[in-house]
């Protein structure tokens, strides 16, 4: 069965430090990969999404960027944190396609970034 | 674009009781759909998804959720509701246009008293 393992689950960072948060799936090949963001706990916000390695699309011009070095692994970074980069990151996987049944999103336990 | 809205913040229900969350759709083509679950600093687990020509979809932990085309609905219920059930519950969307985009609602909040 296919996982998908998110660390740190939590981290304190002081403003203007580096971040880097990885994401591993196991147990399928060239899946889509996601870094969402959640606010307060509620609505989830599409940061980036991949197709394939080295294939990034950027959902929202940010101080974050992401990188898939390898087909299954997905990072999320920044060079210089800022306070409104606090919140909930998800990470999340997605069948190739999957149109045709509809395959739907698989998410990892997540980090809770605080930025102070 | 393809959105959904959730219309409630918060849903109260004494166990037992059937429950209902609401989740209205716009979308250009089929609909592609689901429900969520979230609970505390957990990510989301996938509950059901909807598959063109099923009104009535079962899901996970004896949830389902009824697709109505012409009120453009999607919601989702259960007949009766556990304490546990209470969580965070959110509808999502497949863009139509680049279908490896997933769209979320802005959730609703499901409290189940004893």
């Amino acid at each position: 069965s296919q996982t998908i393992h998110q660390w740190p689950a939590t981290l304190v960072q002081p403003v203007g430090s580096p971040l880097s948060l990885e994401c591993t799936v196991e147990g399928t090949s060239n899946p889509n990969l996601y870094w969402y963001r959640q606010a307060a706990g509620r609505g989830l916000q599409l940061l980036f999404y991949s197709v394939g390695i080295g294939q990034i699309s950027s959902e929202v011009p940010q101080n974050l960027s992401a990188s898939r070095p390898q087909d299954r692994q997905f990072i999320l970074s920044s060079k210089k944190l800022l306070l409104s980069d606090s919140g909930f990151y998800l990470c999340a996987w997605s069948v190739q396609g999957g149109l045709e049944n509809n395959s739907p999103l698989h998410f990892g336990n997540g980090t809770r970034l605080t930025v102070t | 674009a393809q959105s959904v809205a959730q219309p409630e913040d918060q849903v109260n229900v004494a166990e037992g009781n059937p429950l209902t969350v609401k989740c209205t759709y716009s979308v250009s083509g089929n609909p592609y759909l689901f429900w969520y679950v979230q609970y505390p600093n957990r990510g989301l687990q996938f509950l059901l998804k909807y598959i063109t020509g099923d009104n009535l979809v079962k899901g996970s932990y004896g949830f389902e959720a009824e697709f109505n085309k012409s009120q453009t609905s999607f919601h989702l219920k259960k007949p009766s509701a556990l304490v546990s059930d209470s969580a965070l519950y959110f509808c999502a969307v497949r863009d139509w246009y680049n279908f490896n985009k997933f769209y979320f609602g802005s959730g609703t909040k499901l409290n189940v008293k004893p």
